[in-house]
């Protein structure tokens, strides 16, 4: 099992420009989130999902689009990007909530100039 | 939003020496979570705490939750330079029926040879 994949793992954009970043994970997990990590903070929410069709607003959601596509895939989507969205990006799983352990992945490095 | 504060946020340890990282909440918590960030790395589970005064053991890591399940602390005995990196705790939040984690800011161990 590759658990929690994630693509890019790098990625450069200018001011405005827009992408997806993908994630994807085989535990047949049914809560997915996506973070953001900044130098010196701890990771932030920024949307989640607890089940398959649902998505939710986290701490920090302005900026950003979610798709669950599927029981596997969570997308997240920076339609106009900006260098405040210069962070690493976390997708993590759980079997069912919170409550369970957060299976993280790789990680992607986004750099917005 | 609700605010995990976590303490120290800069550690620097000879090689041997102990360490203790605190995490406090403003509010009662139901349950709490440690995880491990090795430099460039992701968040990996270490455990999770769920009833009052509760004390729990991984070799020379201890953690414990305070009476009040306002507080929690991570102690480890004669640190090795494997344990380099963030802890981080994370509290969980119940939002009608749907729950996610709130991570504290962390705090980052380096080991002096």
């Amino acid at each position: 099992n590759a658990g929690v994949t994630q693509t890019p793992k790098f990625q450069v954009l200018k001011t405005g420009q827009s992408m997806t970043l993908q994630c994807a994970q085989d535990m047949n997990h049914n809560s997915m989130y996506w973070y953001r990590q900044d130098p010196g903070m701890g990771l932030r929410l920024i949307y989640y999902s607890a089940s398959e069709g649902t998505t939710d607003k986290g701490e920090v959601p302005n900026g950003y689009n979610v798709s669950r596509l599927n029981k596997r895939e969570f997308s997240l989507r920076l339609e106009s990007a900006a260098p405040s969205q210069t962070s690493v990006y976390f997708c993590a799983s759980t079997e069912a909530g919170a409550l369970d352990t957060q299976y993280f992945g790789p990680g992607t490095r986004l750099t917005v100039l | 939003g609700q605010q995990v504060m976590q303490i120290p946020q800069y550690q620097h340890v000879q090689e041997g020496e102990d360490f203790t990282t605190y995490c406090n909440s403003s509010t009662t918590l139901s349950n709490i979570q440690w995880y491990k960030q090795r430099p460039g790395g992701h968040p990996v589970f270490l455990i999770q705490l769920v009833k009052s005064g509760e004390v729990k053991k991984q070799k020379r890591l201890t953690f414990q939750f305070g009476e009040a399940k306002k507080n929690s602390s991570l102690h480890i005995t004669a640190t090795q330079t494997t344990d380099v990196g963030t802890y981080f705790c994370a509290e969980t939040l119940s939002n009608f029926g749907n729950e996610k984690l709130t991570f504290g800011t962390g705090t980052r161990l380096t080991i002096i040879p």
